[in-house]
């Protein structure tokens, strides 16, 4: 089944604590970006690829890393996680960047940063 | 001024009725625009892609102006199935191709 997988679904951590959020596709779609929502402001987009080793800043970079060592996986990294950073995470993937592809979402990775 | 600009609703409609969205961006350069929709707290799900030439699917219409940079969305005999929130979305050629997403416009759909 074609699909993008993110993990975990929820998760509570503390201030300052690294965590990765993996995300990972089997269509081998060449795009792949990281994405918030928070109430009122809808999807805000992070960082995103083109390709392998090929990222670029979203609107809303400051405090997360990715990498895309492989063009199925593109983890987000969030090296000393802040309240600020609650919030409703999704990775999504597309055939390519450019034009008219539709987009794949995961479900969605739910983090509380107390 | 947002990039993209909903109408947040909430629209409450009955059975039957038609609804239409409206949706504006900033963005000269936007290359491509879609309409998503985004059911409670589950992931966006492409609903069309916007055309200039306008597109239909069904009970959905979907027109864009470009030289208004407007774009909308047309539900006719709306169904309690399309309750949901629907997304207006942008792609902007920056050197990368960002992908700019509005707020959304919340539907209800009445019995």
């Amino acid at each position: 089944e074609a699909q993008v997988t993110q993990n975990p679904r929820y998760l509570i951590t503390v201030t300052g604590k690294k965590l990765t959020v993996t995300c990972s596709q089997n269509m081998n779609h060449e795009y792949m970006s990281w994405y918030r929502q928070d109430p009122g402001l809808g999807l805000r987009q992070i960082y995103y690829s083109m390709n392998v080793e090929v990222t670029d800043k979203g609107d809303v970079p400051e405090g997360y890393k990715v990498s895309r060592k492989e063009k199925r996986n593109f983890p987000l990294i969030l090296e000393s996680p802040s309240p600020n950073q609650t919030s409703l995470y999704f990775c999504a993937s597309s055939l390519t960047g450019t034009g008219w592809t539709e987009a794949f979402f995961g479900q969605g990775t739910r983090l509380t940063v107390v | 001024r947002k990039e993209v600009e909903q109408d947040p609703g909430p629209f409450n409609v009955p059975e039957g009725a038609t609804v239409a969205f409206n949706c504006t961006y900033s963005n000269s350069a936007s290359q491509s625009f879609f309409w998503y929709r985004q059911d409670c707290r589950k992931e966006p799900k492409l609903l069309m892609s916007v055309y200039s030439s306008g597109n239909e699917d069904g009970r959905f219409t979907a027109q864009l102006n470009r030289a208004s940079q407007y774009i909308s969305l047309l539900i006719r005999d709306s169904k309690l199935s399309d309750s949901a929130t629907y997304l207006c979305v942008v792609t902007l050629n920056t050197g990368g191709f960002k992908t700019i997403f509005g707020a959304g416009t919340r539907l209800f759909v009445k019995a």
